[in-house]
């Protein structure tokens, strides 16, 4: 069974310093991967995703992240972040190998905290 | 453009009481699902349907709970005889199989279930 790892649990930060969450997944076929955000008292949103193609994909709000498959990661990154980032952040990996599988596994997220 | 909706947004019962949730997917959706998700915890899958065919079921589902999707379009989960571990978000999300964003769920707002 597939599982997502996210090894930061909680990250706090001040506004404009760099950003980058961790994300690595435990299966080794081909896998969609996907970033999602939570604000708070928001539902999740999408922030960006990988299918295929280019390994480094941009998100909205200036988000990017790189798809790295021998280390089976796809880790979330940001230059400079804002107090508007505040938000819980979720990896989460759909399989494409599991016949007929198509639900996503997530990871337990990282909460993120920016300071101003 | 609206998005997928939950109905209720909240929903206070005492154990061993039924509840019924409400999912309504974005319009053109083909697939929905079902997820759980508790404090701390990314969500959980616990079941989807293609159409109206319920194709995939987690172990998490246990034989008090029942989802429906009878027309392909909304779709209902129901919670018999409600424990205090039931106590969750439950949320939908819905993708497409085909047009200019397969296999991209998107998430309703969740419906917030208390079992005293």
């Amino acid at each position: 069974a597939q599982s997502v790892s996210q090894h930061n649990h909680h990250v706090i930060l001040s506004e404009a310093a760099s950003l980058e969450l961790g994300c690595n997944y435990s299966y080794g076929g081909t896998v969609n991967l996907f970033w999602y955000v939570q604000y708070p008292g928001q539902h999740l949103q999408l922030l960006l995703k990988y299918f295929s193609g280019d390994p480094l994909v941009k998100g909205i709000k200036g988000f990017e992240a790189e798809f790295i498959k021998s280390k089976f990661s796809f880790n979330l990154r940001k230059p400079s972040v804002q107090w508007s980032d505040t938000a819980e952040y979720f990896c989460a990996v759909n399989s494409l190998m599991d016949t007929g599988r198509r639900a996503l596994t997530f990871g337990s997220g990282t909460r993120l905290q920016v300071q101003p | 453009d609206t998005g997928v909706s939950q109905d209720p947004r909240h929903k206070i019962t005492k154990r061993g009481q039924n509840v019924t949730f409400r999912c309504d997917p974005i319009s053109e959706h083909n697939r929905l699902y079902w997820y759980r998700q508790t404090l701390g915890q990314g969500p959980e899958f616990l079941t989807y349907f293609q159409n109206e065919a319920q194709l995939e079921k987690s172990r998490l589902l246990s034989d008090r709970f029942s989802a429906e999707r009878p027309k392909g379009s909304f779709s209902t989960l129901e919670i018999q005889r409600t424990e205090q571990g039931d106590s969750a978000m439950y949320l939908c999300a819905s993708s497409t199989t085909s047009g200019r964003d397969p296999d991209t769920q998107y998430f309703g707002p969740g419906t917030r279930l208390t079992v005293l």
